[in-house]
């Protein structure tokens, strides 16, 4: 079945210091995915999605690209901020139907 | 920003007592989603719809959850009997026709079952 991988739990960085939080994917559709940030006590919010091969999509200084070789869909930024500090999920979409299937989700934290 | 607006944002319950919550979608989004995220952030896909009718619902919904959307009126997920373990935000999200297309979440209902 479809399901949304996402290796790591926590990841505390330094303010300004550039940030990757891994997806990876498998599902037997064609894949739609997405990147979806969970302030504290906030509804998760869509941060970048992608359905084209190896296009860079760009939102708000965070880019990902999907590589369906490699079924992946990393989340960048060159210079990570106080106010990035939330939940990171990657979601997949595949199925007519449009549920989504959640990675188990990556808490950034970062440090002045 | 999402304008999905779920009703009430917390809601406590003793054990055996039904929990009710609501969902007014975003405004041409015919397809509804609610799902339950615990403790751990882990997400649980609960059930969607199209307008008014069922998708797909997983197992639990179909024992002690009930759901409806009817037209003109707000969604609403129901726990007839809560149990400890239903404890968690429940969140519900809509989405515009086409596969491809994002899904926008409310702000949740937390979910405290004494």
């Amino acid at each position: 079945g479809d399901s949304v991988t996402q290796t790591e739990g926590l990841v505390t960085l330094t303010k300004g210091l550039p940030v990757m939080l891994n997806c990876t994917y498998q599902t037997t559709y064609s894949p739609f995915l997405f990147w979806y940030v969970q302030h504290l006590n906030e509804a998760p919010k869509l941060l970048l999605k992608s359905s084209t091969d190896n296009k860079r999509t760009e939102h708000q200084g965070f880019y990902a690209t999907l590589h369906k070789s490699s079924s992946s869909f990393h989340l960048q930024k060159s210079s990570v901020q106080l106010s990035d500090s939330a939940l990171y999920f990657c979601a997949l979409r595949s199925s007519a139907l449009g549920r989504l299937h959640f990675g188990a989700g990556t808490q950034l934290i970062v440090i002045p | 920003n999402s304008k999905v607006i779920q009703t009430p944002r917390y809601l406590v319950k003793g054990q055996g007592q039904k929990a009710k919550m609501r969902c007014i979608p975003e405004k041409g989004h015919p397809v509804v989603f609610w799902y339950q995220q615990n403790k751990n952030n882990e997400f649980k896909f609960l059930i969607n719809f199209q307008n008014q009718e069922v998708l797909q619902q997983i197992d639990m919904t179909e024992k002690r959850f009930s759901a409806e959307c009817p037209s003109n009126s707000p969604c609403s997920l129901e726990i007839q009997s809560s149990e400890a373990g239903d404890s968690a935000l429940y969140l519900c999200a809509s989405s515009p026709p086409g596969l491809g297309n994002e899904q926008y979440f409310g702000p949740g209902t937390r979910l405290t079952v004494l």
